[in-house]
């Protein structure tokens, strides 16, 4: 149980396109939807939370209009890179979490490559 | 703010033997600590996870973690290394508090080889 699905697992596009990637939640619905950020060889970075039907809590220096975040059912979220440049390459990350008393955990997609040419 | 520090960024160990990944956490609550691998160009998989309950936490693919408040460690260990350990270990605290749990901050990683 508790499966995280992103889809695409990895995207090309030109500089100056948008990419949307997509992160579901199969068997469980999300309260609450991440969206990280991983450089290679690094450890993640938390861009920024959702939850359904609300608008999403960005991290400090993160762009709220550049990552647009979307969270329009309890099992799907979407993050689009708009006017994508070679430096938003990287592999995104996506997780969910349903409350469980007071803590929760975080059920990680696969992960997203996204490469900016 | 809670923090997490892992004390290695690599580790290599032969096949059979033990595995031992350090991990010392700062919160200003109880905290909750959580375990995850991450296999190249994969998503990540939680090990364990420790909330408050029996200090001793056991969790997948025979590893198991123990909290020890007053050294502030959640040390992750396993008695006999396998090949299909090798991977990155992420070391991760959580308030514990919150009822949306959006404040988990992670360790840079550790990097685990695994020798033949």
């Amino acid at each position: 149980g508790a499966v995280v699905s992103q889809h695409p697992s990895r995207v090309i596009c030109k500089s100056g396109t948008s990419v949307k990637i997509e992160c579901r939640s199969l068997d469980f619905q999300a309260t609450t939807m991440f969206w990280y950020r991983q450089f290679p060889k690094k450890s993640l970075m938390l861009m920024a939370t959702s939850n359904e039907g609300s608008k999403a809590t960005y991290e400090q220096g993160v762009e709220k209009d550049k990552f647009l975040i979307n969270h329009a059912s309890l099992t799907l979220s979407t993050l689009t890179v708009t006017s994508a440049h070679p430096e938003d390459s990287s592999f995104y990350i996506c997780s969910a979490s349903f409350a469980t008393g007071h803590t929760d955990t975080q059920y990680f997609g696969p992960g997203t490559r996204l490469t900016v040419l | 703010a809670q923090s997490v520090t892992q004390l290695d960024s690599h580790v290599s160990v032969s096949e059979g033997t033990p595995v031992l990944l350090r991990c010392n956490y700062s919160s200003s609550y109880s905290p909750s600590l959580f375990w995850y691998v991450q296999h190249p160009n994969k998503g990540l998989q939680l090990l364990l996870k420790y909330t408050s309950a029996a200090t001793l936490v056991k969790g997948i693919n025979g590893f198991e973690a123990e909290f020890k408040k007053s050294e502030t460690s959640f040390h992750l260990t396993k008695p006999s290394a396998h090949m299909s350990d090798a991977a990155e270990y992420f070391c991760v605290v959580s308030n514990g508090y919150a009822y949306n749990n959006n404040d988990m901050r992670f360790g840079a990683g550790t990097r685990l080889t695994v020798k033949p």
